[in-house]
């Protein structure tokens, strides 16, 4: 039972690269999100999907996309790379109720220098 | 918006102390949840409140839902050094998207 993965667990980008941060649930989850991690700053909610081909923003959607085109995937793109998403980022899955227990992939380490 | 704000953001203790970290919203919640990061680590579920006032044990974790639904407490008796890490809270305002407050990070001295 693999949960939630995320690919790459670690990645640094220059300024203006972009790139895809991989999410995948194998738990048949409806509800999928995206939360970067900042020192003091918690979690904080970039986009989130409630079921294959719907998103919507979260707090701090700016510099990404996402598309949800299966259940399973959720890809986190970033268009033009900025030293402000240098971060931690965390994918997010839960029960098709919504307001459940929500399981976290392992993290994907960003770096933009 | 809806805002979670948590405190305090750290908390040193001597082994065997209590430790109690608090969240607060600026709107009413339907239901908040608990998270457990260990250092390095990844956010792990503990526990969902959803009614007014209740109270949920977890052997030595006690999670509390204020009357009003807009605050919260997690509370360790006598903490040992697996508690240390970071504990989140959670909520959400019958929408979609969790807020999640900053965290409190609880370091533990043998």
């Amino acid at each position: 039972n693999a949960g939630v993965t995320q690919t790459p667990k670690f990645q640094v980008l220059k300024t203006g690269q972009s790139m895809t941060l991989q999410c995948a649930q194998d738990m048949n989850h409806e509800y999928m999100s995206w939360y970067r991690q900042d020192p003091g700053m918690g979690l904080r909610l970039i986009h989130y999907s409630v079921g294959a081909g719907i998103t919507d923003q979260g707090e701090v959607p700016n510099g990404y996309n996402v598309s949800r085109s299966t259940t399973e995937d959720f890809p986190l793109r970033l268009l033009s790379a900025a030293p402000s998403q240098t971060s931690v980022y965390f994918c997010a899955s839960s029960t098709p109720r919504r307001h459940t227990e929500a399981f976290f992939g392992q993290g994907t380490r960003l770096t933009v220098v | 918006g809806q805002q979670v704000m948590q405190i305090p953001q750290y908390q040193h203790v001597q082994e065997g102390e209590d430790f109690t970290t608090y969240c607060n919203s600026s709107t009413t919640l339907s239901n908040i949840q608990w998270y457990k990061q260990r250092p390095g680590g990844h956010p792990v579920f503990l526990i969902q409140l959803v009614k007014s006032g209740e109270v949920k044990k977890q052997k030595r974790l006690t999670f509390q839902f204020g009357e009003a639904k807009k605050n919260s407490s997690l509370h360790i008796t006598a903490t040992q050094t697996t508690d240390v890490g970071t504990y989140f809270c959670a909520g959400n305002q019958n929408n979609n998207d969790m807020r999640f407050g900053a965290g409190t990070r609880l370091t533990v001295k043998p």
